[in-house]
């Protein structure tokens, strides 16, 4: 049973435009959500994260939005450029800290 | 600032034989995480040290999966017989401390093919 869904296995945005990343979760227990992303050959590495207290969070061209009622977060990069193509990952922690990820999507941005 | 060192990067060995990986975490991380990351999935929690503390093993296989952090900095994983399910990229974390923001930095994993 996914606990964190990343639906969308790929997404190609056209450079310049928002690139969109969503992700659904099922425990109403997580309190913290975070995104890594991951280049080919390198471990994920750390992006963004919001706290359940919070319904945005935003990082120069990185925003995260949080719907607790629709148990929904996503990721907008906007503007995307060349070096944002790479796999993110959603993540989700409990009370316990342990954190689940999700499969990822691989995000192509076309120039 | 070194970030976690993971090592080798690549190991190819024949099912039924024993495997190591060691990581080295970053200074002063308390915390380290060992995770297992099949092809198209996310990556999946195999044991959490709190210093040299296993504080969560319960996803690691103990029939044939070790662990250990003796002086909680380094550790190492050990696999003993390896199986052909076995095949992934092993990756380790650390994090400052679970109870403050807990952002986790990985090192670059290792893969392992069993053949």
């Amino acid at each position: 049973d996914q606990q964190v869904k990343q639906n969308s296995p790929s997404l190609s945005v056209q450079e310049g435009r928002i690139s969109i990343l969503n992700c659904d979760y099922t425990n109403s227990m997580f309190d913290y959500f975070l995104w890594y992303k991951k280049y080919p050959a390198e471990g994920p590495t750390f992006l963004i994260s919001i706290s359940s207290i919070k319904d945005k969070n935003e990082d120069g061209r990185f925003t995260v939005f949080l719907n607790k009622s629709a148990k929904h977060l996503s990721l907008h990069i906007v503007p995307s450029q060349p070096g944002d193509s790479a796999v993110y990952f959603c993540a989700a922690m409990n009370r316990d800290d342990k954190i689940i990820f999700g499969k990822g999507t691989r995000l192509h941005i076309l120039p | 600032e070194a970030g976690v060192v993971q090592s080798p990067r690549y190991k190819i060995i024949e099912k039924k034989q024993p495997v190591a990986f060691w990581c080295n975490p970053i200074s002063g991380h308390n915390t380290l995480y060992w995770y297992r990351q099949n092809l198209g999935q996310g990556p999946e929690l195999l044991i959490r040290y709190e210093n040299e503390e296993a504080v969560d093993d319960s996803q690691l296989p103990k029939d044939r999966f070790s662990a250990e952090r003796l002086k909680g900095v380094d550790s190492t994983l050990k696999i003993q017989p390896a199986e052909l399910g076995d095949s992934a990229v092993y990756l380790c974390a650390s994090s400052l401390d679970r109870r403050t923001q807990n952002i986790q930095y990985f090192g670059a994993g290792t893969r392992l093919s069993v053949l």
